[in-house]
């Protein structure tokens, strides 16, 4: 059975920062593109970041590049985002989900549960 | 705003059949797959359509996507109080580089 667990959130004050973590189980972890989306209170789905298989390519949401880093370690099966001069518009749960390849015909056939990360003084 | 635009709500009563739709542009709908999810409430989503028109295992078959042009629907026939929840679709941008959402559509069963 595919598990998708995120740990790591919680919550932080403006300008700081938060490691997400992802443990992955039931499936070939290195095989597969792995994704960050994140849902505000009350709002939509937004996507925002990708990583390839090797970790050797990466695609932001133009609202976090340069303050979040998406990385992966395939021998641990965990996928983690590093959170940086976060803002109030940060605050959201963040889901961690299987695949989001470019152009895949079927993204996001799994999904974790979420963790909210609140950003707030 | 989102890249992709959904009607923000939908309503049907038991039985009916109810369609959602989803507009984006040559980026992203006109030139890669629609997918859609379900996310009931306080849940994480769940894929229900895949590749415009392909359902995952397990996903009824009142549950049926299409997609033309720069445009695409997903259409839910006999309608069940269960189906209440929000539905998304997503897509690749080509133009942006990444994974793209309608605003959602939050569906009420009468």
């Amino acid at each position: 059975e595919v598990q998708l667990v995120e740990s790591g959130g919680g919550l932080v004050q403006p300008g700081g920062s938060l490691r997400l973590s992802c443990a992955a189980s039931g499936f070939t972890f290195i095989s597969y593109w792995m994704t960050w989306v994140r849902q505000a209170p009350g709002k939509g789905l937004e996507w925002v970041a990708n990583i390839r298989l090797d970790g050797s390519e990466k695609y932001y949401v133009d609202s976090v590049k340069g303050r979040f880093t998406i990385s992966r370690d395939n021998a641990k099966s965990s996928l983690y985002l590093q959170m940086n001069s976060l803002t109030a518009e940060d605050t959201a749960v963040y889901y961690c989900a299987r695949g989001g390849a470019p152009r895949s015909s079927s993204p996001f056939p799994y999904w974790g549960q979420g963790t909210l990360v609140t950003v707030s003084s | 705003q989102s890249v992709l635009t959904q009607p923000p709500s939908a309503s049907g009563t038991p039985g009916q059949r109810v369609t959602i739709s989803c507009s984006g542009s040559s980026s992203n709908i006109g030139s890669n797959s629609v997918n859609w999810y379900q996310q009931l409430p306080g849940t994480a989503p769940k894929a229900l359509i895949h590749s415009n028109n392909q359902r995952p295992s397990g996903v009824p078959d009142r549950f049926s996507g299409s997609k033309s042009g720069t445009s695409a629907s997903l259409a839910i026939s006999g309608l069940q109080s269960e189906d209440e929840a929000d539905y998304y679709c997503a897509a690749w941008d080509d133009s942006l580089s990444g994974w793209v959402f309608g605003g959602g559509t939050k569906l009420t069963v009468l």
